[in-house]
């Protein structure tokens, strides 16, 4: 079993749709919680950053962390063909330690 | 600023040929990594670095070496290429401390094909 599960997707929505993204993990010493978004052929940026537990909003993006299922969402709102993506989830245990990703869910908004 | 550079965008290389990646970064980050991503895998973390002269394996290190002997530059070594070495590679930098992983920036990656 992965540590960390994504759904790959593809995902694909109309635009001005609520979109969430989940991963599940395994370990519940996860700390740190973070969100990348990836477009083609491009490095990935860092989206959302939590640490523990709780909810992060930035824009149009809300990140939520449920530590007792061990859940993480990215909600996003309004969404914009720009947001056509692939969306990885990472954490770690510490602020020094390494980050586990997952996989990677493909997101296509269409206009 | 130009941030994490790697160098060279892409490659094509024979089984058993070497070569090095090159990656650098002009933010004075602390840490430095090198990740292979390849499709339905994620970002595997292949060998990191945590400051100069200091360097660690991660999760795939097998087939690579790293050296860091300043605080910009991070290479990544393939001593004999393999079709399994067949990836987009990836290398990041960040600051350390509690919040290091907030400023976590990726270079644009370097495509390796072996054949």
């Amino acid at each position: 079993q992965k540590e960390v599960e994504q759904d790959p997707g593809p995902l694909s929505v109309p635009e001005g749709a609520i979109v969430s993204l989940n991963c599940t993990y395994s370990n519940s010493a996860f700390q740190y919680f973070m969100w990348y978004r990836q477009y083609s052929r491009k490095g990935p940026e860092l989206l959302m950053y939590t640490y523990s537990s709780g909810n992060k909003e930035d824009g149009r993006f809300t990140a939520q962390v449920d530590k007792s299922s061990k859940y993480i969402s990215l909600f996003i709102r309004d969404s914009q063909p720009s947001d056509s993506a692939t969306y990885l989830c990472a954490m770690s245990y510490s602020s020094a330690s390494k980050v586990i990703f997952g996989s990677g869910t493909r997101l296509s908004i269409r206009p | 600023n130009a941030g994490v550079t790697q160098t060279p965008k892409f490659q094509v290389l024979k089984t058993g040929q070497s070569m090095t990646l090159q990656c650098a970064q002009d933010m004075n980050h602390e840490y430095m990594s090198w990740y292979r991503q390849d499709p339905g895998m994620g970002l595997r973390l292949i060998h990191y670095s945590v400051g100069a002269g200091i360097t660690d394996q991660g999760e795939v290190p097998n087939g690579y070496n790293v050296s860091r002997s300043t605080t910009e530059d991070f290479p990544l070594r393939l001593l004999s290429a393999a079709p399994s070495q067949t990836s987009v590679y990836f290398c990041a930098s960040r600051t350390g401390g509690i919040r290091g992983q907030e400023t976590q920036y990726f270079g644009p990656g370097t495509r390796l094909l072996v054949l």
